[in-house]
């Protein structure tokens, strides 16, 4: 089976400039949550989608928008890139709702120069 | 929001030795989970602990949770080099997200 796919992989932007990272989940997981992982540092966590709503969101600007699509699917998005914003940008999907049985993809990494 | 504080944050031994991670809050954890990640890949569960005094065992991997639920600890027993990896506690905070610890980078020599 398939796990959580992202993509791209790696990806270098100029600051500025607005990015937009793909989740696949696994088959039948309907729940998709973006962490942000700087290096040296342990995830932060920046949404979390559930049937296609928004159930929570981190303490990120503004610039941080991310949706899920009717396959489950998810995008995250942001604009006006930072410096700080060049981190591995992790996606986790899940059957159930809530923060369990997680399965993170091997992320994208974002370098912002 | 709570803080979770791992230590240590780096640690190298040879293949063979023992070693202990921890995890330590200043608030009660509602339940704890460890991963392992290694590099180019995302944390990968490893346990989740929802009880005082619990003790998990998973081969060579031994994870206690706190009797009062502010701390845990993972035992490795004669570690071998592929346990090598970021070993990341964090907490289920809510009904939508984990906040995680900086984690302990442990590297086993050959």
């Amino acid at each position: 089976d398939a796990g959580v796919t992202q993509s791209p992989t790696h990806l270098i932007k100029t600051r500025g400039q607005h990015v937009t990272l793909r989740c696949s989940p696994i088959s039948g997981h309907k729940s998709v949550s973006w962490y942000q992982q700087v290096l040296g540092q342990g995830p932060q966590f920046i949404f979390q989608y559930y049937e296609k709503e928004e159930r929570g969101r981190g303490n990120f600007p503004d610039r941080f928008s991310a949706r899920q699509f009717p396959n489950y699917s998810s995008e995250l998005n942001v604009n006006a890139l930072l410096l700080g914003d060049s981190a591995l940008y992790l996606c986790a999907s899940s059957s159930l709702s809530g923060p369990y049985g997680y399965t993170f993809g091997s992320g994208t990494r974002l370098t912002v120069v | 929001t709570q803080l979770l504080e791992q230590s240590p944050q780096f640690l190298s031994i040879q293949e063979g030795e023992n070693l202990t991670v921890y995890c330590n809050s200043s608030s009660v954890f509602s339940s704890l989970q460890w991963y392992r990640q290694e590099p180019g890949e995302g944390p990968v569960l490893l346990v989740t602990v929802v009880t005082g005094g619990e003790v998990k065992k998973l081969k060579r991997l031994t994870f206690q949770f706190g009797d009062a639920r502010k701390d845990s600890s993972l035992h490795i027993t004669a570690a071998q080099p592929g346990d090598t990896g970021l070993y990341l506690c964090a907490e289920v905070d809510s009904s939508y997200k984990l906040i995680f610890g900086s984690g302990t980078r442990l590297l086993v020599r050959p």
